[in-house]
């Protein structure tokens, strides 16, 4: 199994400033016939499902704000808030659609300093 | 819109089977993977596996392999999980969520149901 790997567990961060998770697997989820990394970013809020936030490491789903984006290739992924706003006050998880069984990071919660 | 419903809540006693239901709308259900997902409470995500509704086919995690069943009924665009010798930590919300379409690049879940909550206690 490829195992995700999320750091910080938890971080605390003012309003308005930057906010970096970073996730890492114990594998490449680089697809080297087409370039692509099959990671994904995912936000939940307490009660609700996960939402896809990024997915291919660097690309936004439709309606999600800028201010979140994605980096990485091969093993080692970012997610970045760069300007946090009270709404995103959540847990995200990183998760590897590479190969079976698909596997997830185990959460990074992210509150207001 | 694209929209998966889910089954109600459901208590189970250790050893029974559970089935979930996923009911979907706004899209052909024959032309995209259902994945299956759960969530102990106050723990991560966990995959259980997918299932191809137009064939039938499906994968599951080595760890449900052999407890877990996934189907579809395309008539009613409709899946559904069976687990079954439930134990208490299988206590969790299971959700399912739309994956891509067979035979064309990977994809993550772009749409998830709202949760199922399966409690297995005595």
């Amino acid at each position: 199994d490829i195992v995700m790997t999320q750091s910080p567990d938890s971080l605390a961060v003012s309003l308005g400033e930057r906010a970096t998770i970073n996730c890492k697997s114990s594998q490449t989820v680089l697809h080297r016939s087409n370039n692509k990394s099959y990671l994904a970013w995912y936000q939940q809020k307490p009660g609700q499902p996960p939402k896809l936030l990024i997915y291919q490491a660097s690309t936004r789903e439709s309606g999600v704000p800028d201010r979140f984006s994605g980096s990485g290739s091969g093993t080692d992924f970012t997610l970045t808030i760069s300007s946090l706003q009270a709404e995103d006050v959540a847990v995200y998880y990183c998760q590897q659609y590479y190969g079976s069984p698909e596997t997830f990071g185990q959460g990074t919660k992210v509150e207001i300093k | 819109q694209v929209q998966l419903v889910q089954s109600g809540a459901e208590v189970k006693k250790p050893g029974a089977s559970v089935t979930v239901s996923c009911k979907t709308s706004g899209y052909t259900f024959i032309d995209y993977y259902i994945h299956w997902v759960r969530q102990a409470p106050g723990q991560g995500l966990e995959w259980l596996g997918w299932i191809n509704p137009k064939r039938g086919t499906t994968d599951s995690a080595p760890k449900f392999l052999a407890r877990v069943t996934m189907t579809s009924d395309t008539p009613i665009n409709t899946a559904y999980m069976q687990l079954n010798s439930l134990r208490s930590d299988d206590t969790a919300v299971y959700y399912c969520a739309r994956g891509g379409p067979p035979y064309a690049d990977r994809a993550p879940y772009h749409i998830w149901g709202h949760g199922t909550m399966v409690t297995v206690s005595s």
